[in-house]
């Protein structure tokens, strides 16, 4: 069974522009969430996608937005890149929501501001 | 405010020498605490999954066990492929979320 798949692995972006990170799920899966991960801060939710509906949010600027598609799968977006954007962005994804299901990780994307 | 601390934040054991890693938390409505390890550079890989108080999971040398207040991952005679950094998070019904506890990085010494 394949796992849950991230790509592109490494991103090198200048500040001011924009971003687009994918996801796909374990095949079946129905909720797939959103990580930043850094050094200082650990990992921080970003937001949470089920059946193409977000169905909660953590604290982050409107600049970070997302969407998932009929499939499953779910794009990350970041707009007007900062340098503290700079992290390893996680996705992870459960067969259910709300429920307390294990989360499977992807290996991340890399993104680097400049 | 549901909040999740792990403890040490780092810990080099040697090998063979058994010891414990902490995490404790402060939520309302638990809904499921879970451990994974996560090495550099990856995606955390699932562990454990505890939902209550007196609960018991074993995978080869690690042991998860959770209290009203806290869980514990027991490492017996850690290899150093063990190294990796061991995150615990929880999911409650108050959030809906899962919240991640800072991790506690693990160096196992040959």
């Amino acid at each position: 069974k394949a796992g849950v798949t991230q790509t592109p692995r490494y991103l090198i972006k200048t500040r001011g522009q924009q971003v687009t990170l994918s996801c796909s799920p374990i095949s079946g899966h129905r909720s797939v969430s959103w990580y930043q991960q850094t050094p200082g801060q650990g990992l921080q939710f970003l937001f949470e996608y089920f059946s193409e509906t977000q169905r909660n949010k953590g604290n982050f600027p409107g600049r970070f937005s997302g969407r998932q598609f009929s499939n499953s799968r779910s794009e990350m977006n970041v707009s007007t890149l900062e340098l503290g954007d700079s992290a390893l962005y996680l996705c992870a994804s459960s067969l259910m929501t709300g429920e307390g299901a294990e989360a499977f990780f992807g290996q991340g994307t890399r993104l680097t501001v400049v | 405010e549901d909040q999740v601390t792990q403890s040490p934040e780092a810990l080099r054991l040697q090998e063979g020498e058994s010891s414990s890693l902490n995490c404790s938390y402060t939520v309302s409505g638990l809904r499921g605490l879970f451990w994974y390890r996560q090495d550099p550079g990856k995606g955390p890989e699932f562990l454990f999954t505890l939902y209550s108080a007196g609960e018991e999971k074993e995978k080869e040398r690690l042991k998860a066990t959770l209290t009203k207040k806290e869980s514990f991952l027991h490492i017996t005679a850690p290899k150093p492929e063990d190294s990796a950094t061991y995150l615990c998070a929880v999911f409650t019904s108050g959030t809906y979320k899962y919240i991640f506890g800072t991790g506690t990085r693990l160096k196992v010494l040959a």
